[in-house]
């Protein structure tokens, strides 16, 4: 069983820019959540997708943007990049509502 | 509102248990977890109680809950070197979020 992937592991881009990011989920999950974790800080709820369909949204502005394909593979979007929105970004995936499994992440920088 | 809060650092020496703890605000809390981090790394699920358990124990963790004080902690017994990592606790409530605390660091020394 494959277990949660994302790609790219670390991208530099600069402010103004758009970057997408990508996650792969676990075999047999039909959701899928993105993650924001800042350097030394736990890690905010951006929102979540559910077949397809925006299923819940954190407190993030609306340059932040998602898509869900149907191999419930699915991109995390941002655009207008600003320094702030350096971090960690992390998917995970689940199948039941109550587990949701890591990706190891994506290391967004921007300068 | 929600919110989760734990300690910042625990120092443990190898052999001893650690008992990490956490509080949470949010009394519609169904599901609470734990969550292991190591450098550099993605969040690795340890373990998680339903609202209604008091007690969940698995190999060397234990896992309280006090929902009348809304009191989360994880213990682990004979702690490894092995063990030091950040680790999360988390709350999911009516909607499937998880909402995190800002991590413990666990540190093991010989």
């Amino acid at each position: 069983e494959t277990g949660v992937t994302q790609s790219p592991t670390h991208l530099i881009k600069t402010r103004g820019q758009q970057v997408t990011l990508r996650c792969s989920s676990q075999s047999g999950h039909n959701t899928v959540s993105w993650y924001q974790q800042a350097l030394g800080q736990g890690p905010q709820f951006i929102f979540q997708y559910y077949r397809e369909e925006e299923n819940g949204r954190g407190n993030f502005p609306p340059r932040f943007s998602g898509l869900q394909f149907p191999n419930y593979s699915s991109e995390l979007n941002v655009n207008a990049l600003e320094l702030d929105d350096s971090a960690l970004y992390l998917c995970a995936s689940s199948g039941t509502a109550n587990e949701q499994f890591f990706g190891p992440g994506t290391r967004l920088t921007v300068l | 509102g929600e919110d989760v809060e734990q300690s910042l650092f625990l120092s443990v020496r190898e052999g001893d248990s650690s008992v990490i703890n956490c509080t949470y605000t949010d009394s519609s809390s169904t599901y609470l977890y734990w969550y292991k981090q190591e450098p550099g790394a993605g969040l690795q699920l340890l373990t998680y109680i339903f609202s209604n358990m008091d007690m969940k124990q698995d190999q060397r963790l234990t896992v309280l809950l006090n929902k009348k004080d809304k009191h989360l902690s994880l213990r682990i017994a004979d702690t490894q070197t092995g063990d030091s990592a950040i680790y999360f606790c988390a709350e999911m409530g009516n909607t499937d979020k998880l909402i995190f605390g800002t991590g413990t660091r666990l540190q093991v020394f010989p």
